[in-house]
């Protein structure tokens, strides 16, 4: 059965903090990973791909590590426009859809 | 400009009233995708269409169906809502297969409430 497991929230951090989320995925055949935001009662949208080497955009830094299964996302310098449920997402080998998990909840307060 | 749409926003049927929910796109992309998201869930998978072929996730109820009548436009229809089914229904697209280099597209959403 294809899971996608985050870290339970909500996060409640100050303006400023560094967060980071964790996921882990159950298929060793997966092939493609992303975070993704989703506000609340909106659509998600794509955050970023996360490849293996890892990646980083502005405040965004992504993490895969294959052998653990394991994807994270550490946000720098946290603003309040940062809150929002952030969704790992997978796509496995052989098929052509998104796997998600259930999200972290992320609230940034003044 | 919007790229995904879906009609209506919000909707509200009663138990076991049909209903049918609208999404277009203007991206000409080959794969349309239905999701059903319930309050503090991952968005679940109902069904995609690459192209016309339609693929069913195997636990997809029967009681959701869905019509592709072109490129742009996908139906879901929910022919007997039970209160269970009340969820936002989230339409996606892509270009083509899903990959590290070919992005989903979500709409807004169409929030659904089953009276």
């Amino acid at each position: 059965r294809k899971e996608v497991e985050q870290d339970p929230g909500p996060f409640n951090v100050p303006e400023g903090a560094t967060v980071a989320f964790n996921c882990t995925y159950s298929n060793s055949a997966s092939q493609s990973f992303f975070w993704y935001r989703q506000d609340c009662r909106k659509e998600p949208k794509l955050l970023m791909s996360v490849y293996s080497s890892g990646n980083e955009d502005g405040r965004f830094t992504a993490q895969l590590n294959r052998a653990s299964q394991y994807i994270s996302l550490l946000i720098r310098d946290s603003k309040l426009s940062d809150s929002a449920t952030y969704l790992c997402v997978v796509i496995d080998s052989g098929y052509s859809t998104l796997t998600f998990g259930k999200g972290t909840m992320l609230l940034v307060s003044p | 400009d919007a790229m995904v749409i879906q009609n209506p926003r919000y909707q509200v049927t009663q138990f076991g009233k049909p209903v049918t929910l609208s999404c277009s796109q203007t991206l000409n992309h080959n794969v349309m995708y239905w999701y059903q998201q319930k309050s503090s869930q991952a968005p679940k998978l109902l069904f995609h269409y690459y192209d016309k072929d339609f693929n069913n996730e195997a636990d997809t109820p029967d009681n959701f169906q869905s019509r592709r009548p072109n490129t742009s436009f996908c139906f879901l229809d929910i022919r007997s809502p039970g209160l269970g089914d009340a969820a936002m229904y989230l339409c996606a697209t892509s270009r083509e297969i899903l990959s590290s280099y070919n992005e989903q597209f979500f709409g807004p959403g169409t929030r659904l409430t089953v009276l």
